[in-house]
């Protein structure tokens, strides 16, 4: 199982909701990423889990709250966004926090933000 | 700092060669990447390509590291309507945890 599941694929929500997203991978990855895509964009990098803790906070505004309750499972947990925060969420895992080390992504959830 | 420079479109017709280019500036780069972005999709990695080879081939795919310009490229060979995406080079940073992605180039296939 090469995969990385993200959920879900798609989010719309008002500014004053608070929502989570949800990535999911069985592969024995130690480090877990959140990226944020803006259209036409490459990815910029959010935060960093290594070993369940986070090592990266890439000055991500407060909004956004990460969260790693396994060694599978990453949440972002979102509360008080700005339709600015429109964009496709990217998660990601690799075995370890080292120089050489596949990334695998997952397919995204794309958040809408009225 | 770190970057990555990529050319952001490319246009060629069905069944020719594409060659997408990067250039990067961490000399200390290990490991670079190649993936492919499909309309809507998340990120799939094509290949990748360790710092002490000058070549990969897989199937279609060909990725050729030049260490001493930083230029790294990818050769699609009979290029396919379905390879139609935009593609991201991508290093590891100096510190070894995520990626630095290039601005993408969009490969427009036309039959």
């Amino acid at each position: 199982d090469t995969e990385v599941t993200q959920t879900p694929k798609h989010l719309v929500m008002g500014m004053t909701n608070k929502k989570s997203l949800k990535c999911e991978q069985h592969m024995g990855h130690r480090a877990m990423y959140w990226y944020k895509q803006k259209a036409k964009k490459p990815p910029e990098l959010m935060f960093v889990y290594s070993y369940e803790k986070l090592s990266i906070n890439e000055s991500v505004p407060s909004r956004f709250s990460p969260e790693c309750p396994n060694s599978s499972l990453l949440n972002l947990h979102l509360h008080a966004l700005q339709p600015e925060d429109s964009a496709l969420y990217l998660c990601a895992s690799t075995q370890a926090v080292t120089l050489n080390n596949e990334q695998f992504f997952g397919p995204g959830t794309r958040l809408t933000v009225l | 700092g770190e970057d990555v420079e990529q050319s952001l479109f490319l246009s060629v017709r069905e069944g020719d060669s594409s060659v997408i280019n990067c250039t990067y500036t961490d000399s200390s780069s290990t490991y670079l990447y190649w993936y492919k972005q499909e309309p809507g999709a998340g990120l799939q990695l094509l290949t990748y390509i360790f710092s002490n080879m000058d070549m990969k081939q897989d199937q279609r795919l060909t990725v050729l590291l030049n260490k001493k310009d930083k230029h790294l490229s990818l050769r699609i060979a009979d290029t396919q309507t379905g390879d139609s995406a935009i593609y991201f080079c991508a290093e590891r940073g100096q510190a070894g945890t995520a990626l630095i992605f290039g601005k993408g180039t969009t490969l427009s296939v036309s039959s």
